[in-house]
Formats: C-alpha cells, sequence, structure tokens
C-alpha cells in the first residue's frame, strides 16, 4: 500500500532558487528516504533520514522528519538545471526495505 | 559505487507471449531483491520480493502466476512477464539492498515493456 504521499507538486523554479517539497505518511516508519529520478530512467538515492532524526543534510540538500505529523520535506538549495527530475520519498515500514513510494514532485529548474 | 543492471531496457512484444527481464548486482551480492512497476506519470508501486534460494513474495494484487521470479544466484533476479497484454506495459524496475549499514538501496535503470 502507498505510505509516502507528497503533496501533488509540480514546481518550476528559476535556476539559483530553492525548492522545497514535502512528503507525508500514514503509519509508523523505519526510515523515510528520498529518490530522484530523471525522465524514463531508474532511481538515484538521495538521503535517508531515521525514525528517531529530525533534520539530515547532505551537501545542497536539507530533510526533515516529524514523526508526530508523519511528514517529510525535501530542500534543495541553489538549484541547478540539472536538478530538473521528479522525487520520491519512500518509507521503509517493515524494517525488511520494502519501500512504499509517494506519488512524486516534478521539479523544472529554468537555466 | 554498486552498481545494479537490467536487461533489455527496452522491449516490445505481441499480445499473448511472454517476456522475461533481467536484473544483476554487479559488484555485489543481494540475496533478496526487489521487483517494482512505475506506470507513465505515476509512482513506483512494489510488486514483489525476489529471494534468492526461495520462493518470491508477492504484493497483494499481484498474480504470482502472471509475474513469475526467479532468483537464481546471489546476483540475479528475473521477472517474466507471462501472456502479456497490453495493459502489462509499463516500465519495471528492480532494486537490491546495498547491505550497508546506511540501509542504501541501489536500483537498476529499469525496462520498459510495451505489449501491443
Amino acid at each position: 500500500s502507498q505510505q509516502g504521499e507528497e503533496d501533488p507538486q509540480a514546481l518550476s523554479i528559476q535556476e539559483g532558487e530553492n525548492a522545497t517539497m514535502n512528503c507525508s505518511y500514514k503509519t509508523s516508519i523505519n526510515n523515510l528516504q528520498w529518490y530522484r529520478q530523471n525522465s524514463g530512467r531508474g532511481l538515484v538515492h538521495l538521503i535517508l533520514i531515521r525514525s528517531n532524526e529530525r533534520e539530515k543534510h547532505s551537501g545542497r540538500l536539507r530533510v526533515t522528519l516529524d514523526t508526530s505529523k508523519k511528514s517529510s520535506s525535501l530542500l534543495i538549495t541553489a538549484s541547478r538545471a540539472a536538478d530538473t527530475a521528479s522525487y520520491f520519498c519512500a518509507t521503509d515500514v517493515g524494517g525488511n526495505n520494502r519501500l512504499a513510494f509517494g506519488k512524486g514532485n516534478q521539479v523544472v529548474v529554468i537555466p | 559505487g554498486a552498481v545494479v543492471s537490467q536487461h533489455p531496457s527496452r522491449v516490445i512484444c505481441k499480445s499473448g507471449t511472454s517476456v522475461k527481464i533481467e536484473c544483476r548486482s554487479l559488484d555485489f551480492q543481494a540475496t533478496t531483491m526487489f521487483w517494482y512497476r512505475q506506470f507513465p506519470k505515476q509512482s513506483l508501486m512494489l510488486m514483489a520480493t525476489s529471494n534468492e534460494g526461495s520462493k518470491a513474495t508477492y504484493e497483494q494484487g499481484v498474480e504470482k502466476d502472471k509475474f513469475l521470479i526467479n532468483h537464481a544466484s546471489l546476483t540475479l533476479s528475473t521477472l517474466t512477464v507471462t501472456s502479456a497484454h497490453p495493459e502489462d506495459s509499463s516500465f519495471y524496475i528492480c532494486s537490491a539492498p546495498s547491505g550497508r549499514a546506511s540501509d542504501e538501496q541501489f536500483f537498476g535503470p529499469g525496462t520498459r515493456l510495451t505489449v501491443l
């Protein structure tokens, strides 16, 4: 069943701006992960945040997790044209690596 | 870094035929692999868990006789779409856990199946 569910956003931003997208889920989780998918390609793992963590950074990425609200956000700072892609959150509910993906956010960064 | 490959990348077949898709972990062993399906402009849906040396575990609503999974070795899982129909046309993606403490999974590049 779908766990992670993003707000159905399609973001179109100028290069250099920040992009924020959100994800909500329904049940308890072990961790939440964010992935990027370029059109017609496989997924690239971006960042994982565990249920006992509240914030995590990786390069230009910042992820927050609010387990009380069952939500997460992904912030991409100083966006680049190469950041144009779909971004998905996924939750690992049972700790057995079975991932439930959200609907995804289409981000377009205009040069 | 670890790489997962899929073959073929694209396949077009006639309705009623069977199609086999391979998923390989290239530089690591994977006792477990996962198969996902993605329809256009939609998210990924987990179909099944492929287990080396034992039967696959299918998600609710996925027909095991329709989607045959074989995990013959620690580096290879195959998904066979039997008696394919146009509604089976989709993007099929496999993944394998890295086995590291990071819980990272590595995804294959996907296979685009078109059933005519």
